[in-house]
C-alpha cells in the first residue's frame, strides 16, 4: 500500500517554463489538496477537491491550475513559472472529515 | 472563518525534560484537531488527533494534548524529552461544517532538543 505518491521529487524550472506535478492515492479517498510550504509560514492551501471531476480554489491559487480527472490522481500545473513559486508542495487525501490526512513525501521545486 | 496560532516559532529544552508545545484555534462550529511532526527534509507525520471524543488524546511516541474548549487550545506535551524528537510541528485545525474537509496549519514550531 503506497499510501499517497508524488512525482517528480525534485524539480529545476526557469522562469517562464510550465510542469505538472502528479499526486496519486491509492486509498480511495474522496478529497485531495495541495499545498505549499515556506519557512515560517506553515503549509498554504493551493487547490483542493472533494471528488472526481471537482476541483476549488485555496488561500494562495494564483498562478497554479488543477485537475482531476480520476478519484486517484490531483494534478497540479504551473503555467508559467515565477521564482515565487519556489517552495515545496505537498498533497495530501483525506477519506471523512473526522479523519486525518495522508501527506506525500513532497516536491522541491525551485524556479530560477 | 478557521485559524490557528502557534505561540512559539522555537522552543528549546533539554533532554529527558517535559515538552510543552502551544496551540490555540479559532473554528465556527466543533473542529477536529491534530498534531503533525514533520523531521528535516521528510514528509509529515500524523502524531495525535482529536475528534469530538476524549479531551485527552494520547499518540504516538509518548506525546499527548488536550483539548480544552473554553480556551481554544490543543497543546501538545510530553514528558521526557528526547533527542529524536528534534523537528518541526504542526497544529491543524479542521471545521467539521466546512464542507470541504480542508486542513488549515498552524505556522509551526521548531522543537531544539539539547544534550
Amino acid at each position: 500500500n503506497a499510501g499517497v505518491t508524488q512525482t517528480p521529487k525534485f524539480r529545476v524550472l526557469k522562469t517562464g517554463q510550465s510542469m505538472t506535478l502528479l499526486c496519486a492515492q491509492d486509498m480511495n479517498h474522496e478529497y485531495m489538496y495541495w499545498y505549499r510550504q515556506d519557512p515560517g509560514m506553515g503549509l498554504r492551501l493551493i487547490h483542493y477537491s472533494v471528488g472526481e471531476g471537482t476541483t476549488a480554489k485555496g488561500e494562495v491559487p494564483d498562478g497554479y491550475n488543477v485537475s482531476r480527472l480520476k478519484k486517484q490522481n490531483f494534478l497540479l500545473g504551473l503555467e508559467s513559472a515565477a521564482p515565487s513559486q519556489t517552495s515545496v508542495y505537498f498533497c495530501a487525501s483525506r477519506r471523512l472529515m473526522n479523519t486525518e490526512a495522508f501527506f506525500g513525501q513532497g516536491t522541491r521545486l525551485t524556479v530560477v | 472563518a478557521q485559524s490557528v496560532t502557534q505561540l512559539d516559532s522555537h522552543v528549546s529544552v533539554s533532554e529527558g525534560t517535559p515538552v510543552l508545545l502551544r496551540c490555540n484555534y479559532s473554528s465556527s462550529y466543533s473542529p477536529s484537531l491534530f498534531w503533525y511532526v514533520q523531521h528535516p527534509n521528510k514528509g509529515l507525520q500524523l502524531l495525535l488527533k482529536y475528534t469530538s471524543a476524549a479531551t485527552l488524546v494520547k499518540g504516538i511516541n509518548g506525546f499527548e494534548a488536550e483539548f480544552k474548549k473554553s480556551e481554544t487550545s490543543f497543546h501538545l506535551t510530553k514528558p521526557s524529552a528526547h533527542m529524536s524528537d528534534a523537528a518541526e510541528y504542526f497544529c491543524v485545525v479542521s471545521d467539521t461544517m466546512d464542507s470541504s474537509y480542508k486542513l488549515i496549519f498552524g505556522s509551526g514550531t521548531r522543537l531544539l532538543v539539547r544534550p
